[in-house]
């Protein structure tokens, strides 16, 4: 009964290389996120997807495309990678509440790792 | 200026004190205020929320806030071991959050 799933766990390729992670949500929530947490362990919003629509590109190299194929979904390609890509990426869900605030479950992570 | 700004740490206390846990933000119009535990190589795990002025209780934690002065704060009562674990601090800000670095606490026996 995983609420936030992530394939796979970890990631460990050669630089130049595409690759690829994906996010499964169960909750029912209408937002699903990306997050890169680096060596330092700071934790930074990439992507947001609301109802499969992009609503949060942050200042992301182009190299990174975010997908949603429907609302329970996202997956994250990354191609030509780099060392800089090194980190523990986060997918993430949430439901907004009217007058409520709106709470972020994660999912377990992929460490990536580029050598 | 950091938009979310905690003292990473450690803060290290001794089993049974109490912990106390605090950040500081830089957008006055934050309305919502998350605190997040993470332990080594574990995901952030929601402990409480809170988004108004004032102390929010759930067991051992305590959430204070105070809009005025952009700060909120966790205390964890008799701290334990278990609670060794770095403290992530988020604010809502235009359609995201935004995490500060996170505190590092250390509970010893």
């Amino acid at each position: 009964d995983t609420a936030v799933s992530q394939t796979p766990k970890y990631l460990v390729t050669q630089m130049g290389n595409d690759k690829s992670i994906k996010c499964e949500q169960n909750l029912g929530h209408d937002t699903m996120y990306w997050y890169k947490q680096d060596s330092k362990k700071f934790l930074k919003i990439m992507f947001s997807y609301n109802n499969k629509e992009l609503i949060i590109n942050e200042t992301v190299p182009n190299r990174f495309s975010p997908k949603s194929p429907d609302k329970a979904h996202l997956n994250l390609h990354i191609n030509s990678l780099e060392l800089g890509d090194s980190a523990v990426y986060f997918c993430a869900s949430s439901q907004a509440r009217p007058g409520g605030p709106d709470t972020q479950y994660f999912g377990p992570g992929t460490r990536l790792t580029v050598l | 200026q950091k938009e979310v700004e905690q003292n990473s740490g450690p803060l290290s206390v001794p089993e049974g004190a109490i912990a106390s846990l605090n950040c500081t933000y830089s957008d006055r119009g934050s309305q919502s205020f998350f605190w997040y535990r993470q332990y080594s190589g574990k995901s952030p795990e929601l402990i409480m929320f809170i988004y108004s002025n004032g102390d929010k209780e759930d067991g051992r934690f305590t959430a204070q806030l105070n809009k005025a002065s952009q700060y909120v704060s966790l205390l964890i009562r008799d701290s334990q071991p278990s609670d060794s674990a770095t403290y992530l601090c988020a604010v809502v800000g235009f359609q995201k959050l935004v995490f500060g670095t996170g505190t590092r606490l250390l509970v010893s026996p």
